[in-house]
């Protein structure tokens, strides 16, 4: 049973508007959640993340809310760029390990 | 620092084969990961090390899979006999205090 999900396998969005990519995870003891950003041929890498204790984190375009209670976070890009098409990987960690979601292919359009 | 390490970028060998990757972490990280990337799993963990030390290989599919960590510095994957449904690509990521850095990944097509 997959312990973080991805329930959108794609998504796009026109160049200027805000991209929404969502996550649900199922173990309490994840403690620690990030996002990969993956461009073909090319590994994972790091983007964005959040602590437990936290609420939301910014970092210019990129920002991940994060729901405790409904055990589900949320990547928001705005504004989307043709530059952020990709595939979004959501992760979290228990402080050893990192469990990966499917991932989301995300198209920008121009 | 050069990152994270792999070899070969790509392998196409015969079912029956014996393959081996290699990676190279991060100088310092104390963690090391291997993962498959699937169409259908996304990144699925198959073993984790931590101070050379495998922690958790829960995800390695079967026997025909191994790894290994002589030092903080080498890491191989190793699969004996290949079959065509290994065919994927396979990354190896490091980490320390909290953050995982991959590298560019080997792509295996077993025939």
């Amino acid at each position: 049973d997959q312990q973080v999900k991805q329930n959108s396998p794609s998504l796009s969005v026109q160049e200027g508007r805000i991209s929404i990519l969502n996550c649900d995870y199922t173990n309490s003891m994840f403690d620690y959640f990030l996002w990969y950003k993956k461009y073909p041929a090319e590994g994972p890498t790091f983007l964005i993340s959040i602590s437990s204790i936290k609420d939301k984190n910014e970092d210019g375009r990129f920002t991940v809310f994060l729901n405790k209670s409904a055990k589900h976070l949320s990547l928001h890009i705005v504004p989307s760029q043709p530059g952020d098409s990709a595939v979004y990987f959501c992760a979290a960690s228990d402080g050893q390990n990192f469990v990966f979601g499917p991932g989301t292919r995300l198209s920008v359009l121009p | 620092d050069a990152g994270v390490i792999q070899s070969p970028r790509h392998e196409v060998t015969e079912m029956g084969q014996e393959v081996t990757l290699r990676c190279k972490p991060i100088s310092g990280h104390n963690s090391l990961f291997w993962y498959r990337q699937t169409m259908m799993r996304g990144l699925e963990l198959l073993i984790y090390f931590n101070n050379n030390v495998p922690i958790d290989d829960s995800g390695m599919p079967e026997d025909r899979f191994s790894a290994k960590m002589p030092n903080a510095s080498f890491s191989t994957l190793k699969i004996q006999p290949s079959e065509p449904r290994d065919s994927a690509v396979y990354f190896c990521a490091s980490s320390r205090w909290g953050e995982l850095f991959f590298g560019e990944g080997s792509r295996l097509t077993v025939l």
